[in-house]
């Protein structure tokens, strides 16, 4: 099971953004972050725990290993505002994600 | 440019059998895993199934596994996810998605709509 925190984030274009995710078990570093808009399907952020998809901007980061995750955005854009899901797919089947952290316009 | 296109999708009754399409292009499809996985309207993700490059392996959720059958036609750079025995809970946008560790490339969906 994954698990997500906080379900929404308030925050200021400008500012830091930090979201966790939490796997019941170790999933070493198997884990996915993506990023989804309304009307849009996922799009993937970050792979390995750390390392960016092709053409991510750098002020997307990931890390964290065994069961604790972290998603950071360093300066949020008014783009970024939107949905993040983490994935994991070291125990699969079943591939699983979190239940989303919103990031909202504080 | 790599492109996934859904199609398939529609309304149908508790019982009943729908078939899903993801045509691939941009891409040479034969190479690569792809995943069928479903988002509530709830705005749940949850994984459907998996095909390997060749069909060869094939896994199931449990929530699916003797309803659905996932299949692939390379030649035809085509995925698609046979559903019988429908349910409520089956009610979704349905994303073909490719890869493994990381699914860089998704379709934009097809609804299904399991209701009376």
């Amino acid at each position: 099971v994954m698990t997500q925190s906080p379900a929404t984030l308030s925050v200021s274009p400008g500012d830091r953004a930090t979201l966790s995710c939490r796997a019941s078990q170790s999933v070493y570093s198997s884990i996915a972050w993506y990023q989804q808009k309304p009307g849009q399907a996922p799009r993937l952020l970050i792979y390995g725990a750390s390392t960016r998809a092709t053409g991510i901007p750098a002020r997307f980061s990931g890390s964290g290993s065994g069961t604790e995750f972290t998603l950071t955005i360093s300066s949020l854009q008014s783009e970024d505002f939107a949905v993040y899901y983490c994935q994991q797919y070291n125990n699969w089947p079943p591939v699983t994600f979190g239940g989303g952290t919103r990031v909202e316009i504080k | 440019e790599v492109q996934l296109v859904e199609s398939g999708g529609g309304l149908v009754q508790p019982g009943g059998s729908l078939r899903l399409s993801c045509v691939a292009s941009g891409f040479t499809f034969s190479s690569y895993e792809m995943n069928w996985v479903r988002q509530t309207p709830g705005k749940e993700l949850q994984w459907v199934s998996y095909i390997k490059s060749s069909g060869s392996i094939i896994h199931y959720a449990d929530s699916v596994k003797g309803r659905f059958i996932v299949s692939r036609d390379n030649a035809k750079n085509s995925l698609y996810l046979q559903m019988n025995s429908l349910r409520a809970e089956d009610t979704g946008v349905y994303f073909c998605a490719r890869g493994s560790s990381g699914w860089g490339y998704w379709g934009l969906g097809t609804l299904v709509t399991v209701s009376s």
